[in-house]
């Protein structure tokens, strides 16, 4: 069975910071990840996906996140944080298209001025 | 707008009343599922469906149960609602893209509160 593992419930930067969120995984075959973002009482948004090909995958927002296998990995960075970024980030795994996503705890962001 | 459409978005229950969480999508997606999200707990499956006619179990379907009614509508029910089950529920579909990737779509959710 999957599971995902985010280091850090809370994270704290300053704006222009750099951005970095921990996501490791486990699984018994090659995984599909995913980043998903979540704003305040709103749904979930997806910032970005690895499937197959380029492990190094641009999302929205200016975040980017990097499949490394051997360290089974997805960390989620951004250069520069904007004060719009405060938001909780959820890592998540699934094996295909019509299996469930399992869901990392997330991890809450702050972005202080 | 196309999407995944949950109804009610905000529900009052008192212990022991029943309700039914309503889902539904129009992008013809095969597989839809139902979360339920608690504070610092992430989202933890409750139920899903493959595909129309069949449904399983995930990590916590105690005190739910679910109807995949056709290929676009997926409801939860809780038959005796317990203040445990005060959560943010969420429904999701998926299907596969023409690139080979897969896409989940998610509701905006139900905020349930059981007093």
């Amino acid at each position: 069975a999957q599971s995902v593992t985010q280091l850090g419930s809370h994270v704290s930067v300053s704006e222009g910071a750099l951005v970095l969120l921990r996501c490791n995984y486990s699984s018994s075959v090659p995984p599909y990840l995913f980043w998903y973002v979540q704003y305040p009482n709103q749904g979930l948004q997806l910032l970005l996906k690895y499937t197959t090909g380029a492990t190094l995958v641009k999302g929205i927002n200016g975040f980017e996140a990097e499949f490394k296998k051997s360290e089974t990995s997805f960390h989620l960075t951004k250069p520069s944080a904007h004060m719009s970024d405060a938001a909780e980030y959820f890592c998540a795994v699934s094996l295909s298209g019509n299996t469930p996503l399992v869901f990392g705890k997330g991890t809450r962001l702050s972005v202080i001025a | 707008n196309a999407g995944v459409t949950q109804t009610p978005k905000f529900q009052v229950l008192k212990t022991g009343q029943s309700m039914t969480l309503q889902c539904a999508q129009d992008m013809n997606h095969n597989s839809m599922y139902w979360y339920r999200q608690d504070p610092g707990m992430g989202l933890r499956l409750i139920y899903y469906s493959a595909s129309e006619g069949t449904t399983d179990k995930g990590e916590v379907p105690n005190g739910y149960n679910v109807s995949r009614l056709n290929k676009r509508e997926f409801s939860l029910r809780l038959e005796s609602a317990a203040p445990s089950q005060t959560s943010v529920y969420f429904c999701a579909s998926s299907k596969a893209t023409g690139t080979g990737g897969w896409s989940y779509t998610f509701g905006s959710g139900t905020r349930l509160t059981v007093v």
